[in-house]
């Protein structure tokens, strides 16, 4: 089956500084990956989409400047909270497609901003 | 606008009872529906999915789901809940195509009573 990787599973930063989060898919080529973020006991926010090789597509609302995206290969795409503030503290989830296996969720990522 | 609405937030049923989730979308057409499960901490696991044909769908772990065009509802359903099944669902529609962006429900946390 359809698996997605996502690293690291929390990360604790500083405010100010930037954080990196990887999603991965591990046997499958992933034509579109999606970012999602969930506040505690809400649901999940579709953040931005992107396919491979070209920008990403934000969300109304997302900063494009703060949450950059890359997906730079079918089986790689990374979100990077820049200048990361305790608001932004959250649980970030990815989400990859591939034509015969539909949507595959990473496991998220716990970041916590202090 | 498009949206998927899930009234119940939080649903208590003893264990060996029956369970019903409802899930209603707002769309046009008819979409792509999904029923996910999420434990605390954790990423969403696939329980379902309807694209075409019967609309009676069976999912994983016992659950399934029937899509209802003239109520616009996708509603799911177990009949006899374990205690293992305690944990958050959303309800989730694909817009326009099996390939687009998923958006969820606000979920429905689901407790079981010994």
């Amino acid at each position: 089956g359809a698996v997605v990787s996502q690293h690291p599973s929390w990360v604790i930063c500083k405010s100010g500084t930037s954080v990196k989060i990887e999603c991965r898919s591990l046997d499958f080529q992933a034509t579109t990956m999606f970012w999602y973020r969930q506040f505690p006991k809400q649901s999940l926010m579709l953040m931005a989409t992107s396919n491979e090789g070209s920008k990403a597509t934000y969300e109304q609302g997302v900063e494009k400047d703060k949450f950059l995206i890359n997906h730079a290969s079918l089986t790689l795409s990374t979100l990077t909270v820049t200048s990361a503030h305790p608001e932004d503290s959250s649980f970030y989830i990815c989400s990859a497609r591939a034509t015969n296996y539909g949507y595959t969720f990473g496991s998220g990522t716990r970041l916590t901003v202090v | 606008a498009q949206s998927v609405t899930q009234p119940d937030i939080h649903i208590t049923v003893s264990e060996g009872a029956s369970l019903e989730l409802r899930c209603n979308y707002s769309y046009g057409a008819t979409p792509y529906l999904f029923w996910y499960v999420q434990s605390p901490g954790q990423g969403l696991q696939l329980l379902l999915k309807y694209f075409s044909g019967d609309t009676l769908v069976q999912g994983i772990k016992g659950f399934e789901a029937e899509f209802k065009r003239s109520q616009s509802s996708f509603n799911l359903r177990k009949p006899s809940v374990h205690w293992s099944d305690a944990a958050e669902y959303f309800c989730a529609v694909a817009l326009y195509s099996s390939a687009s962006k998923i958006i969820f429900g606000s979920g429905t946390r689901l407790s079981i009573r010994p």
